[in-house]
């Protein structure tokens, strides 16, 4: 258990329709990464959030987007579902060098994922 | 952030040891090496992180050679609850990392 909480779990949605999901970062971690997981493929990095900005954004579109909470919470936001957009996200909480916290530092504690069909 | 290449599967028995070797030709000096491990429908989970030489935890070992061109994951004596995928990823440990996984070497341990 790392102590990451994702919710929801599973969803389905169809074509077009917006999704919204959370993530709960481990106690003592002020960064948030979100990941997109698509079956039989290594995850890919979508953004990270440090101190509630956006600090870094993979290849995906705009449609795309987070934000990051004063208790260091996150979300993730993707408008316009398409098909392509089924997978699992991964939220990862980690923590800086010179930051207390669990952990190495830059080591990545995974939530569960929460695993979207889009129809 | 360095590439790394790693074989795509591997298959092992109950109690052999298993190692995983990792290619990362374009390893920058502020580099360090991870390995993460991922269950089906899980997140991956952190195994081991190291800038060169040796690392050993409780669940595995870790050798960099002096170039750092490479690295093997060692994972001894292995069991059935083993079996997952292992990635080895390249990058600062800053917290801020971006990390890009591959498609990962999946291990299949049978009894």
């Amino acid at each position: 258990e790392t102590g990451v909480t994702q919710s929801p779990t599973h969803l389905i949605k169809t074509r077009g329709q917006q999704v919204t999901l959370r993530c709960s970062s481990q106690s003592g971690h002020n960064t948030v990464s979100w990941y997109q997981q698509a079956l039989g493929q290594g995850p890919q990095f979508i953004f990270q959030y440090y101190r509630e900005e956006e600090n870094g954004r993979g290849n995906f579109p705009p449609r795309f987007s987070g934000l990051q909470f004063p208790n260091y919470s996150s979300e993730l936001n993707v408008n316009a579902l398409e098909l392509d957009d089924s997978a699992l996200y991964l939220c990862a909480s980690s923590r800086q060098a010179l930051a207390g916290g669990p952990g190495q530092a830059g080591e990545l504690f995974f939530g569960e994922g929460s695993r979207l069909t889009v129809l | 952030l360095a590439k790394t290449t790693q074989p795509i599967s591997m298959d092992s028995y109950e109690g052999q040891e298993v190692n995983i070797t990792c290619s990362h030709n374009n390893i920058a000096t502020n580099d360090y090496i991870t390995w993460y491990q991922q269950f089906p429908s899980q997140g991956p989970r952190f195994i081991i992180q190291g800038y060169k030489t040796k690392v050993t935890n409780e669940v595995a070992s870790l050798f960099i050679p002096a170039d750092r061109k490479s690295s093997t994951l060692s994972l001894p004596r292995v069991s059935l609850s083993d079996t997952a995928v292992y990635y080895c990823l390249v990058g600062p440990n800053t917290g801020f990392q971006k990390l890009v996984f591959g498609t990962g070497t999946r291990l299949l341990v049978s009894p």
